[in-house]
């Protein structure tokens, strides 16, 4: 398997435009995360899912933000509108529902709102 | 709900010496502590865990202890190489329970020639 797929690993855009962030979880995986890291507030969870499913979307910041799961194989984070303190690195992380805990992240998106 | 915190938020060995990441959790119950690397520019990636049924685990030069009393677990990485210069994540969880790992804030970790 390739991994955890993300795209695009960097995105710029303008305050006031919509981003969108893709994710492709490892197949077979029941678990998808979604997190934003920042120097300030380290590694944040802002929402996952389990078999397609929201189950905690309570770190998700404001209304701004929104994220689905259409199907197994993959998932969008989106901002819109999107602002200059949602600069940051979004990573996607996926895991099984057997044995241990482990989540094996994406690459990550780094975006910068200008 | 769970808490982590993480000391010291940044940490500067000479190489060749050992270094130690301390974490603290809040939930008793939590039974499962696994440890992420994320080196610069690259995802955390998991190097250790350890369940609560043990009070200690070595994978060569990387060690993780267990006091469950105190609620506390630390990282040890003895001999320090340039390659360990990274940030370090704890972080805990009740498995069967929990969904989400609860992470500490991260440890930054320089390995100084």
């Amino acid at each position: 398997d390739a991994g955890v797929i993300q795209s695009p690993r960097h995105e710029v855009t303008e305050m006031g435009q919509e981003v969108t962030l893709r994710c492709k979880p490892i197949s077979g995986h029941d678990y998808l995360f979604w997190y934003r890291q920042t120097m300030m507030r380290g590694l944040e969870l802002l929402i996952y899912f389990n078999n397609n499913v929201p189950i905690d979307d309570s770190g998700m910041p404001e209304d701004r933000f929104s994220a689905k799961m259409p199907n197994a194989s993959f998932s969008t984070l989106k901002i819109q509108p999107s602002e200059p303190r949602d600069s940051a690195v979004y990573f996607c992380a996926s895991r099984d529902d057997a044995g241990s805990r482990e989540q094996y992240f994406g690459p990550g998106t780094r975006l910068t709102v200008t | 709900g769970e808490n982590v915190e993480q000391h010291p938020s940044t940490l500067s060995v000479q190489e060749g010496d050992s270094a130690v990441i301390k974490c603290t959790y809040s939930d008793s119950a939590s039974n499962y502590f696994p440890w992420y690397k994320q080196e610069l520019g690259k995802r955390p990636q998991l190097i250790i865990d350890i369940r609560s049924n043990v009070g200690e685990k070595k994978d060569q030069r990387i060690a993780v202890t267990l006091n469950k009393t105190a609620k506390h677990f630390s990282l040890h990485i003895t001999e320090t190489q340039p390659e360990d210069s990274a940030v370090y994540f704890c972080a805990a969880i009740l498995m069967n329970r929990d969904d989400k790992i609860i992470f500490g804030k991260g440890t930054r970790l320089h390995i100084l020639p």
